[in-house]
């Protein structure tokens, strides 16, 4: 199975709350799993990403989750601020992020003052 | 460094009609893969090319074809639009094995077909 369920579609979350975004996937052969920031008119931009060796990472404001038991990883956004809306994208892919990459079907984030 | 550059941003074409887009990676990056954008499908992979043969297919059908010249610049192609080929199309680069697993996604070509 190729396939990688996001959730929530859209989410609207306070200025200064935590923004969680989830995905889920069938394949146990994907080992790289990024998460991917998209803002209307351009290509998505990496935003952070994982690999199964590790439960979690931090960069900033971000955080992924992995679980490979359960294969689900998520992204968390502390603090959310307006400019973090935008559409969301988790992904995965096989032997490294140099393989074509399967995307979920996008979240999109409104932070509301 | 510049980023992943496509021409042009935006088509417009009408059923029958063929189309090629254009994609210039990051310099050094010998890899380039192209994404159809679409509400419906979201993000789906085309195919990919690294020194200028293709190396990984996706599911689509043979009217959509691409081919990677020397320089690592991409085309792809479409050939007889369908209304249902509207959408973003999206070239990735990605760094030589080593350096970073990163695809750097280029702004698109939007491409209409009335």
């Amino acid at each position: 199975q190729q396939q990688v369920k996001q959730s929530p579609q859209s989410l609207i979350v306070q200025k200064g709350g935590i923004s969680i975004i989830n995905c889920a996937y069938e394949n146990t052969a994907f080992d790289y799993f990024p998460w991917y920031q998209q803002f209307p008119g351009k290509g998505p931009a990496l935003l952070i990403a994982i690999r199964p060796d590790v439960s979690e990472k931090k960069e900033g404001r971000f955080t992924i989750s992995f679980n490979k038991s359960a294969k689900q990883f998520s992204l968390h956004i502390m603090d959310s601020q307006p400019g973090d809306s935008a559409t969301y994208f988790c992904a995965a892919s096989p032997n490294s992020g140099n393989t074509p990459l399967v995307f979920g079907k996008g979240t999109r984030l409104s932070v509301i003052a | 460094k510049a980023g992943v550059t496509q021409t042009p941003r935006y088509l417009i074409k009408t059923r029958g009609q063929q189309v090629t887009l254009s994609c210039s990676p990051i310099s050094g990056h010998r890899s380039v893969s192209w994404y159809q954008q679409t509400p419906g499908q979201g993000l789906q992979f085309l195919f990919e090319y690294f020194s200028e043969t293709q190396r990984n297919k996706g599911n689509f059908p043979g009217r959509f074809s691409g081919r990677q010249f020397s320089n690592s610049r991409s085309e792809m192609n479409v050939s007889t639009l369908e209304l249902g080929d509207s959408a973003l199309y999206l070239c990735a680069s990605s760094p030589p094995p080593g350096w970073d697993d990163t695809q750097y996604f280029g702004p698109g070509t939007r491409l209409t077909v009335l």
